[in-house]
C-alpha cells in the first residue's frame, strides 16, 4: 500500500521560504510510471495544485507560482520537496503531497489523476 | 487555464436521496475529469476517474457521466458516511484545476 507523509515547519515568517517534504513508502519514487505533486487548501477553500516533479528531476510548476516555487526530488530516501519563497500570510494553508499517474494527452505528458494523497500539513505564514 | 465551474456550491439532502453534482469545464476537456470526496480534516479521496470510471473499493452508488465540457456526479442513495464535500478536477492540460467544491449536508 503506498502512503505519502508530509514534513516541515508550521510555522514560517513572512517574506521567508516555505519548505516541506514528503516521504514516500510503499512504493519507488523511482518508478517511471509517475509525477509526485504538492497541492495546497487554505482553509475552507478549494483546491489549488503547485506543481508536480519526476524522479529525473523534471518539474513542471502552476504558472500563478512559477517564479516561487523549486521541487526537488531525493530517489535515495525516497522522497520529494517543496521550497516556496517570499511567503506572504495568502500561503498560509494545508500542503498535501499526492502521486499522480502518467498519461499522455493531446502529445503532452500530464498526470491523470491524484492518488493516493499524505494526510497534509497546517502551514501558517506569520510573524 | 481552464476552469471548472460546480453546482451547486451546497446541497442539503435526506438519507436515501438521489444527489447530484454538475461541473462544467470552460472548454472541451474529452473524458478527462476525476471527482473527489474530502470529508472534515481529511485529505481528498479520488472516487471517480475518466468521468465515469469508479476508483477500486468505492461503494457503487456512486457514479459520474459526461464529456466535453459537461459533467455530473451522482450518489443514487444518500448515506450519512457521505457527508463530506465533493470537487470535479480536470486533468486535459497543465494546470490541472479543480472545481470550488459542492458541501453535501445531511437534512
Amino acid at each position: 500500500q503506498v502512503q505519502l507523509q508530509e514534513s516541515g515547519p508550521g510555522l514560517v515568517k513572512p517574506s521567508q521560504t516555505l519548505s516541506l517534504t514528503c516521504t514516500v513508502s510503499g512504493a519507488s519514487i523511482s518508478s517511471g510510471s509517475y509525477y509526485w505533486s504538492w497541492i495546497r487548501q487554505p482553509a475552507g477553500k478549494g483546491l489549488e495544485w503547485l506543481g508536480h516533479i519526476y524522479t529525473t528531476g523534471s518539474t513542471n510548476y502552476n504558472p500563478s507560482l512559477r517564479s516561487r516555487v523549486t521541487m526537488s526530488v531525493d530517489t535515495s530516501k525516497n522522497q520529494f520537496s517543496l521550497k516556496l519563497n517570499s511567503v506572504t500570510a495568502a500561503d498560509t494553508a494545508v500542503y498535501y503531497c499526492a502521486r499522480e499517474p502518467i498519461e499522455v494527452v493531446r502529445g503532452v505528458k500530464v498526470g491523470n489523476c491524484f492518488d493516493p494523497w499524505g494526510q497534509g500539513t497546517l502551514v501558517t505564514v506569520s510573524s | 487555464d481552464i476552469q471548472m465551474t460546480q453546482s451547486p456550491s451546497s446541497l442539503s439532502a435526506s438519507v436515501g436521496d438521489r444527489v447530484t453534482i454538475t461541473c462544467q469545464a470552460s472548454q472541451d476537456i474529452s473524458n478527462h475529469l476525476n471527482w473527489y470526496q474530502q470529508k472534515p480534516g481529511k485529505a481528498p479521496k479520488l472516487l471517480i476517474y475518466d468521468a465515469s470510471n469508479l476508483e477500486t473499493g468505492v461503494p457503487s452508488r456512486f457514479s459520474g457521466r459526461g464529456s466535453g465540457t459537461d459533467f455530473t456526479f451522482s450518489i443514487s442513495s444518500l448515506q450519512p458516511e457521505d457527508i463530506a464535500t465533493y470537487y470535479c478536477q480536470h486533468y486535459d492540460n497543465l494546470p490541472p484545476t479543480f472545481g470550488q467544491g459542492t458541501k453535501l449536508e445531511i437534512k
